[in-house]
């Protein structure tokens, strides 16, 4: 699978929007890109995934280059709730043998 | 209500001593998959089960076992030769292994003197 490369750590304004960035510059064709997050002493929670196209549901939306080595997460109003750790991982989808691999991912601070 | 249960939530165990964490599952799901992480860090795969009786080892196995005997339990022992065993345990699953979401359990928290 390939490897991501996401900042450390991001704030963000109450009310505004959050763009976590993430790099994937060895994604292969058949790879697709997932966010998690994890709140503080919590267990991962699934938000999005994409393979080519943008995607949007109740919780964010993803933006994936055309090239397909980088992508966005937005969270298009932030609160206070969405502070945690978010992950961008990259997974081949597959019958066996398929597993999630989680990076270090970004802290985003939510900021009253 | 559907989920994953882990118990305890906090554990603590001498050293020397095996400990068996408990996971359990009521959404039907067929894979099952149990996970470390260390303070500050991403999570690392330790075992995941396709299916009942059946069982692969993760990215860090050593030092641990499973059993699949039913479809919604996984528990995972930690056993006595596994070096650095304080951890945030996080149990998983998923419809199946190629499922694009795996629900987590609100994970266990081992600490070993």
């Amino acid at each position: 699978d390939a490897k991501t490369t996401q900042p450390t750590s991001m704030d963000c304004a109450e009310g505004r929007a959050a763009n976590l960035p993430c790099n994937h510059s060895t994604i292969s064709g058949n790879e697709y890109v997932y966010w998690y997050r994890q709140i503080h002493s919590q267990g991962p929670q699934y938000i999005i995934h994409g393979l080519k196209n943008n995607e949007t549901n109740e919780m964010a939306s993803l933006i994936i280059t055309e090239d397909r080595k980088s992508s966005t997460l937005i969270l298009p109003h932030a609160t206070l709730r969405d502070t945690a750790v978010y992950y961008c991982i990259v997974r081949v989808q597959e019958t066996s043998g398929s597993r999630l691999t989680f990076g270090e991912g970004t802290q985003l601070t939510v900021n009253p | 209500d559907g989920g994953i249960t882990q118990s305890p939530k906090y554990l603590f165990r001498k050293e020397g001593q095996n400990v068996t964490l408990s996971c359990e599952q009521n959404l039907n799901h067929d894979a099952m998959y149990w996970y470390r992480q260390d303070p500050g860090q991403g999570l690392r795969l330790i075992y995941y089960s396709q299916i009942v009786n059946d069982f692969q080892k993760g990215d860090i196995a050593e030092g641990y076992s499973v059993s699949r005997e039913k479809k919604e339990s996984f528990p995972l022992t930690v056993t006595s030769a596994q070096k650095n065993p304080t951890a945030f345990y996080l149990c998983a699953s998923s419809i199946g292994v190629a499922s694009y979401e795996q629900y987590f359990g609100p994970g266990t928290r081992l600490t070993v003197t």
